[in-house]
């Protein structure tokens, strides 16, 4: 059982968006950026939103991240089929003191 | 190039002890915190242990007393003593950076698997 909820899976049309969720609580999401991670089958996650809706240099525009209160959330737009992947979010939990995850959401491009 | 490889993974035994390292190369090491997440079978990234650029720790509470982080600056690598492991703690292990408040750089892992 992670500690942030995601959904397990998502999906939607080519060109069309998709929303996905990142439930977490006041000690973690509340209190902390955000992260969110992709990850393409065989390969290691990789950054794609930070400090809640910030993009790393290369990481296209579709990709935008926000947060309000204890919950975030990633929007992709325009999806293509090399979106399909699994998408994380991340936090710190300051009362445990510990990284924490979402269980993960399965982006499937129909 | 900014790179991060780990190695040291392997089968091992119930009972048994790994020690991970990862190697860092393209960026100043010793002004980031590092840290090691797995990733199990079944997909799911857990965090497992952080080390700040001042050595100060950090542990999950599945690994904590069993695993121990470390760091040499010197040499630009990273550490992770495993021991008493179990069939839980099979998992790719991936050594992660830490910029902007997030895990900007992740080397391509390592796969433990304890198994009789």
């Amino acid at each position: 059982q992670s500690v942030l909820t995601q959904p397990p899976s998502v999906s939607a049309a080519p060109g069309q968006k998709v929303t996905i969720s990142c439930s977490g609580s006041s000690s973690n999401i509340g209190n902390n950026y955000v992260s969110w991670y992709q990850q393409l089958p065989g390969t290691a996650p990789k950054l794609l939103i930070f400090d809640n809706n910030k993009r790393p240099s290369g990481i296209p525009d579709r990709f935008s991240g926000s947060k309000s209160g204890t919950s975030a959330t990633l929007d992709i737009t325009g999806l293509q089929t090399g979106d399909e992947a699994d998408y994380y979010c991340a936090t710190w939990d300051n009362s445990l003191s510990v990284g924490v995850f979402g269980g993960g959401t399965k982006l499937t491009v129909l | 190039e900014v790179q991060l490889v780990e190695s040291g993974g392997g089968l091992v035994q119930p009972g048994g002890s790994l020690r991970l390292s990862c190697a860092a190369s393209g960026f100043t090491f010793s002004r980031h915190d590092m840290h090691w997440v797995r990733q199990d079978t079944g997909d799911r990234l857990e965090w497992v242990s952080a080390i700040g650029a001042a050595g100060d720790t950090y542990y999950s509470g599945s690994v904590k007393g069993r695993f121990t982080i470390s760091r040499e600056n010197a040499k630009n690598s990273l550490f992770l003593q495993m021991d008493r492991l179990s069939a839980a703690d099979t998992a790719v292990y991936y050594c992660v950076r830490v910029g902007s408040n997030a895990f900007d750089m992740w080397g391509r892992g390592t796969m433990v698997t304890v198994s009789s």
